[in-house]
């Protein structure tokens, strides 16, 4: 069965500093990942995927992320934080064959910016 | 704004009660979604219709059902209530279904259930 599993339910960093987000996968068969991001009272927005081809991922906001099969994992990282950074984001999967339509959510990590 | 549209946006309600959740997807799109986030589950997938039929189902219980009409929204409805059935319900809704798109979410139903 396929999961996500994000390291760290709440994360701080200063304003200015490295944001890292751990996300690892379980899957039998190569998958589609996903980071969303939800800001308070929101619905989720879709920060950058992975289908296939280059394994290193730029998304919106200055955000990327690193398909590494070898240790199944996602990490989504930006160089910088900002305030605006603050928000929950979640790390997600799908199969990437016919008929999977469902997607699969890790239980999301809080992020919060220190100025 | 991600131009899918949920109603209400807030529903109180006791147990045992029935209670109907709507949404309206992003023009042009077929697929809809439905997800239940809650503070120990997380975020489950529900159930996803594509043009009108029922494609998928997750995590959902017997007393919960959904339908997708012609003009392509949907509805949830949530019956037998229990304390338990509190969350935040999300409707996502992407283009055609396939396993790349990306999910477009409205901003989600907040059920209380006393």
């Amino acid at each position: 069965a396929q999961s996500v599993t994000q390291l760290g339910s709440h994360v701080s960093v200063s304003e200015g500093a490295l944001v890292l987000l751990r996300c690892n996968y379980s899957s039998s068969v190569p998958p589609y990942l996903f980071w969303y991001v939800q800001y308070p009272n929101q619905g989720l927005q879709l920060l950058l995927k992975y289908t296939t081809g280059a394994t290193l991922v730029k998304g919106i906001n200055g955000f990327e992320a690193e398909f590494k099969k070898s240790e199944t994992s996602f990490h989504l990282t930006k160089p910088s934080a900002h305030m605006s950074d603050a928000a929950e984001y979640f790390c997600a999967m799908r199969y990437s064959g016919a008929g999977s339509y469902q997607l699969t959510f890790g239980k999301g990590t809080k992020l919060s910016v220190i100025p | 704004d991600s131009g899918v549209t949920q109603t209400p946006k807030h529903l109180i309600t006791a147990t045992g009660q029935r209670v109907t959740l709507r949404c309206s997807p992003r023009s042009g799109d077929l697929s809809v979604y439905w997800y239940q986030q809650s503070l120990d589950q997380g975020l489950q997938f529900l159930i996803h219709y594509y043009n009108g039929e029922e494609r998928a189902k997750g995590n959902i219980l017997e007393r919960f059902s959904a339908q997708q009409f012609p003009d392509l929204h949907s509805e949830l409805n949530l019956s037998s209530l229990e304390l338990g059935d509190s969350a935040l319900y999300f409707c996502a809704s992407s283009p055609w279904g396939g396993s790349d798109e990306k999910l477009f979410f409205g901003s989600g139903t907040q059920l209380s259930v006393l």
